[in-house]
């Protein structure tokens, strides 16, 4: 059974551009969730996603926007990337629907490593 | 708000040693736990949760932990350590209506000497 398949693993960007990152849940899986990882600031929750809507959203500015798609892939846009844009970005996918409880389990990908000159 | 504290940030251990991960979290209500290990270049792996129930959980590779309400703590333990248990450990915290969104600790990165 495939995992969580994020693309790509890794990218170089410059600063004003923008990225788009790709994810691919769990067969089965409706909900993804994206996080952003940094030395500084940990791991911290971007937003979350169930069937094609945004259920949830993190305290990141508007440049970082994501959509999913029928089918439950997700990518997530980050538009004029600054420096502290460098980071992991881990996306998890979850058979639960995100409204009922904090209890369901997430399984993470091995994340894109976003690097930002 | 939610937080987790995970008061170690560096842990080296001796390889048969046993281990003890602290965490403490803040959450009005009943919290659901988790522990994750995150090995370089990868993501998240779960190694265990506690939602309800029995306080004492079993998860994989050999981890437990125990959910102390009166101590706000989810420690994670080992008994004896592999040097393959080096990695980052992240302890985290879910919310009653807060979805998929959870609340990570720091971190502890756990060093195994051999």
């Amino acid at each position: 059974k495939a995992g969580v398949t994020q693309t790509p693993r890794y990218l170089i960007k410059t600063r004003g551009q923008q990225v788009t990152l790709s994810c691919s849940p769990i067969s089965g899986h409706r909900s993804v969730s994206w996080y952003q990882q940094t030395p500084g600031q940990g791991l911290q929750f971007l937003f979350e996603y169930f069937s094609e809507t945004q259920r949830n959203k993190g305290n990141f500015p508007g440049r970082f926007s994501g959509r999913q798609f029928s089918n439950s892939r997700s990518e997530m846009n980050v538009s004029t990337l600054e420096l502290g844009d460098s980071a992991l970005y881990l996306c998890a996918s979850s058979r639960s629907h995100p409204s009922a409880s904090g209890a369901n389990v997430l399984t993470f990908g091995a994340g894109s490593r976003l690097t930002v000159l | 708000a939610q937080s987790v504290t995970q008061p170690d940030i560096h842990i080296t251990v001796s390889e048969g040693a046993s281990l003890e991960l602290r965490c403490n979290y803040s959450y009005g209500a009943t919290p659901y736990l988790f522990w994750y290990v995150q090995s370089p270049g990868q993501g998240l792996q779960l190694l265990l949760k506690y939602f309800s129930g029995d306080t004492l959980v079993q998860g994989i590779k050999g981890f437990e932990a125990e959910f102390k309400r009166s101590q706000s703590s989810f420690n994670l333990r080992k008994p004896s350590v592999h040097w393959s248990d080096a990695a980052e450990y992240f302890c985290a915290v879910g919310t009653t209506g807060g979805g998929n969104k959870l609340t990570f600790g720091t971190g502890t990165q756990l060093k195994v000497e051999l």
